[in-house]
């Protein structure tokens, strides 16, 4: 069975230091979704791609926070500077397409520890 | 933005049928119900979707009444390994770019032998 490949699946980094984690969806899948989630709390959505394009970053803290899909395949997320408040899993997503939005394949995601 | 509001935690035992219900009072008309299952380290996995009535697959069945103000997961014969994390989700669907899932902070079921 297909999956969505994410990596590393742990992250330990200092504050103030630039930090990045990578996506590959399942092939054909359109629609990829990077979430965050803090111990204890449900996913929430950073970002949004339709292939290549970015359809939702709203919550994305975009002083420190860059995601891109540059083929409108993988994806990569990146923290520069990273803070102590970003702890937290880093979780890829995937989807085959607006239609099917609520069935959505998760990665095993990406622990991230800032110390 | 509809909201969801479902147990905190639940236990149950093995073998027994568990129910989780999920209030959603002010859902949309274009609004889609889900359900993921989250085990502790791993992403969240999709258990079932529906718009209205009941819908049934090899995991589970999902009731929801006329009104669609809220919906029923219901596990048949739970066992220890679906000890996890069941979140109800309302899926914003405007047919557009933007449909997204929002999740809460779902429901621990806590299956014991």
């Amino acid at each position: 069975e297909a999956e969505v490949a994410q990596s590393p699946r742990y992250k330990i980094t200092e504050k103030s230091q630039a930090v990045a984690f990578w996506c590959d969806p399942i092939s054909g899948h359109a629609t990829l979704y990077w979430y965050r989630q803090i111990l204890g709390q449900g996913p929430e959505l950073l970002v949004q791609f339709q292939d290549e394009s970015v359809v939702d970053d709203s919550q994305l803290p975009k002083d420190r926070f860059s995601a891109e899909r540059l083929k409108g395949v993988d994806s990569t997320l990146k923290i520069q500077p990273a803070e102590l408040g970003d702890s937290a899993m880093y979780l890829c997503a995937s989807s085959l397409g607006q239609d099917r939005f609520y069935e959505q394949y998760f990665g095993p995601g990406t622990r991230l520890t800032v110390t | 933005l509809a909201k969801t509001t479902q147990p905190i935690s639940m236990d149950s035992y093995e073998g027994q049928e568990v129910n989780i219900t999920c209030s959603h009072n002010n859902i949309a008309t274009n609004d889609y119900i889900t359900w993921y299952q989250q085990f502790p380290s791993q992403g969240p996995r999709f258990i079932i979707q529906g718009y209205k009535t009941k819908v049934t697959n090899e995991v589970a069945s999902l009731f929801i009444p006329a009104d669609r103000k809220s919906s029923t997961l219901s596990l048949p014969r739970v066992s220890l390994s679906d000890t996890a994390v069941y979140y109800c989700l309302v899926g914003e669907n405007y047919g557009g770019a933007t449909n997204k899932l929002i999740f809460g902070t779902g429901t621990l079921l806590a299956v014991q032998p």
